[in-house]
């Protein structure tokens, strides 16, 4: 079945110092998502990507998707405290279920103040 | 505001005895979802509805049974929970078109198993 990996598991930071976790899927998707999950909170959906080689911004949030559709990144410029949490990549297989996601494992992100 | 509602928040029940989760939301949306999240784990889909067609997934135990009665509702049943069916649980809806179908998440139950 298809699989996404997520790359890293963890990641700490300095306030202030930048971010990126990196998407992998094993099949070509139709579109990816990001969502974010505060701790103790729910996943929030962030952005989709639909279009080869997609770059969207959303502020300090620059995300990513591959020219092949296979792969998908997020990378936040000059960390906040706010930014602590689980951000989760999750993908629409290419052929398959409009509707039905494959999530990562998430990254989990702190920041030292 | 237009939301998914989950009910109860937090759920305690005994080993083997059967419990039911809920779920509703108000954005008219096609389909609903049900995860399950363990801790530091990624939400594992259970089964979605699309309107009144349910979609189980194959590594969904047979104890895990769901019921959408209505568009506005879904429920979670399982019928002899066990230790490891602790977790939070998820539930989720999207308009299920293909421009538009981000998830919205209810704040979630968190089941324990005593």
């Amino acid at each position: 079945g298809q699989q996404v990996m997520q790359i890293p598991q963890y990641q700490h930071v300095q306030e202030g110092e930048d971010f990126t976790t990196y998407c992998n899927s094993s099949t070509t998707l139709s579109n990816i998502q990001w969502y974010k999950q505060r701790p103790g909170g729910h996943p929030v959906f962030l952005i989709q990507l639909v279009k080869s080689g997609e770059v969207k911004k959303q502020k300090r949030l620059t995300f990513q998707f591959g020219e092949a559709k296979k792969n998908s990144s997020l990378h936040i410029t000059a960390t906040q405290t706010t930014d602590v949490g689980t951000y989760f990549c999750a993908g629409i297989r290419s052929g398959g279920s409009n509707y039905k996601l494959t999530f990562g494992k998430g990254t989990l992100l702190t920041v030292n103040p | 505001d237009a939301m998914v509602i989950q009910n109860p928040r937090y759920q305690v029940t005994q080993f083997g005895k059967p419990v039911t989760l809920s779920c509703s939301q108000t954005l008219n949306h096609n389909v609903m979802y049900w995860y399950q999240q363990k801790s530091s784990q990624a939400p594992k889909l259970l089964f979605h509805y699309y309107d009144k067609d349910f979609n189980n997934e194959a590594d969904t135990p047979d104890n895990f049974q769901s019921r959408r009665p209505n568009t506005s509702f879904c429920f979670l049943d399982i019928r002899s929970p066990g230790l490891g069916d602790a977790a939070m649980y998820l539930c989720a809806t999207s308009r299920g078109v293909v421009s538009y179908n981000e998830q919205f998440f209810g704040p979630g139950t968190r089941l324990t198993v005593l």
